[in-house]
């Protein structure tokens, strides 16, 4: 089975400070999509962003920005300034070209301190 | 606009029993994907829905079936519940999208807590 790997099973970072989540996936794909999605305890899979293996450069929504090496088949999330409320699990995912089917990570758990 | 819609929120079964949990995908969208997502763990695909057919199916035995109504809502079964089966259900909503690096993303509801006892 091709893996997603997040080693980071929790994590404590200050408000106002950035946080980098691991994420390491193994494929034999040239084509295929990274997401990465927030889990607040109310159970919902929030979308954050998006990396297709063919974009030059790595994504970026608002204080979220994926740090995407191709060749080390890694995409980290980078959460600048982080907030209380982004306290939460964080899933990375990946998705072939073809298909909607996402294969998940373990997650990594954030806690924000205050 | 609604987004996905999941029922019901909790449920209690007991082993050997069926269950049909429920889902409503986001205005548009056509495809439906189911994921079990235990606790502690990273949700696991389940199947995939489109023009009411199954499409992709993960590593779930028979005991899991589905089903894709005309109106793009979906319905999961599993039969012969086992203590192992309880977790968050997950329904994502998604459009079918062509191309060989095609960016599609998917919207989750907020899921159904099965507790098989």
């Amino acid at each position: 089975a091709q893996k997603i790997t997040q080693t980071q099973p929790g994590m404590f970072v200050q408000e106002k400070e950035a946080v980098t989540l691991d994420c390491t996936y193994d494929t034999s794909d040239q084509s295929y999509g990274l997401f990465w999605y927030k889990q607040p305890s109310s159970g919902e899979m929030i979308f954050l962003i998006y990396q297709g293996s063919y974009d030059e450069q790595n994504a970026t929504e608002g204080r979220y920005s994926l740090n995407f090496q191709k060749a080390r088949k890694s995409a980290n999330l980078v959460i600048s300034a982080s907030q209380l409320g982004d306290s939460a699990m964080y899933f990375c995912a990946r998705k072939k070209a073809a298909g909607n089917k996402l294969t998940f990570g373990g997650g990594t758990r954030v806690l924000v301190k205050p | 606009d609604a987004g996905v819609t999941q029922s019901p929120t909790h449920l209690i079964k007991t082993r050997g029993q069926q269950v049909t949990l429920r889902c409503s995908p986001k205005s548009g969208h056509d495809t439906v994907s189911w994921y079990q997502q235990a606790l502690g763990q990273g949700p696991q695909f389940i199947f995939q829905y489109y023009e009411e057919e199954e499409r992709q199916r993960g590593n779930f035995p028979d005991r899991f079936s589905g089903h894709q109504f005309p109106n793009y809502s979906s319905e999961l079964n599993v039969n012969a519940l086992l203590l192992g089966d309880s977790a968050l259900y997950l329904c994502a909503s998604s459009l079918q999208a062509g191309g060989w690096n095609s960016y599609n993303e998917q919207f989750f509801g907020p899921g159904t807590r099965l507790t098989v006892l």
